[in-house]
């Protein structure tokens, strides 16, 4: 059976520093995702990583993918209040046939 | 472009009544998907739909859960009779295939008391 573990599921910080989210998984994964949630919204979409050393970067996220660690980051940078979310990252795979499997989320709030 | 709806936002029931998910996908997306959050645990995969065939329905708790896709494009989502652990957030997601992304819509949140 497919598992995503999230760590940390809580985390405050202050403005200006860097942080990361890990995702491990339990399995071959084809593909791994990140969302971010706001309260009360819908999921969005942020990254979708394919390969292994995959590396992704939009503004002050960047995503990795290590598919032999069944691993990958969310890496922060010089956080922002406005990152303040809920993280989430999935897989999916053959195990799973191919239905999104999700990490617990990890809820991040940046203090001013 | 319009992204993925969902319709209520909100429904507060008694249990043992029913209620009716919707959910509209982005246009020209075949394949729609049903997720469930309850409370405190992960989201989890409720069926998957490619047009309007269910493509997969493993994740569907039980009978008392029926998901249509009519025409293959809106769907819908019906709990008959709700339970109390029903409760939750159930989340619609139709996939854009030239990028493998999911896109989610807002949510439909179901209090059954």
């Amino acid at each position: 059976e497919l598992k995503v573990e999230q760590n940390p599921l809580f985390l405050s910080m202050q403005e200006g520093k860097n942080y990361t989210i890990y995702c491990n998984y339990s399995t071959t994964s084809d593909r791994l995702y990140w969302y971010r949630q706001d309260p009360g919204k819908s999921l969005e979409s942020l990254f979708v990583l394919l390969s292994n050393g995959a590396v992704k970067q939009e503004g002050r996220l960047m995503a990795s993918l290590d598919t032999k660690a069944r691993l990958s980051t969310l890496h922060i940078t010089a956080a922002v209040h406005d990152l303040s979310a809920t993280y989430f990252c999935a897989v999916d795979s053959w195990d799973s046939n191919y239905q999104l499997i999700w990490g617990a989320g990890t809820k991040l709030i940046i203090k001013p | 472009e319009a992204g993925v709806t969902q319709f209520p936002s909100h429904s507060v029931i008694e249990k043992g009544q029913t209620v009716t998910l919707r959910c509209d996908p982005i246009s020209g997306h075949d394949n729609l998907y049903w997720y469930r959050r309850v409370m405190g645990k992960e989201i989890k995969f409720l069926l998957h739909f490619v047009k309007e065939s269910k493509q997969d329905e493993s994740g569907m708790p039980n009978n008392r859960f029926l998901a249509e896709r009519t025409g293959g494009t809106y769907s819908t989502l019906k709990v008959q009779p709700a339970e109390l652990e029903d409760s939750g957030v159930y989340f619609c997601a139709s996939l854009d295939s030239s990028t493998d992304t999911q896109y989610f819509g807002p949510g439909t949140r179901l209090t059954v008391l």
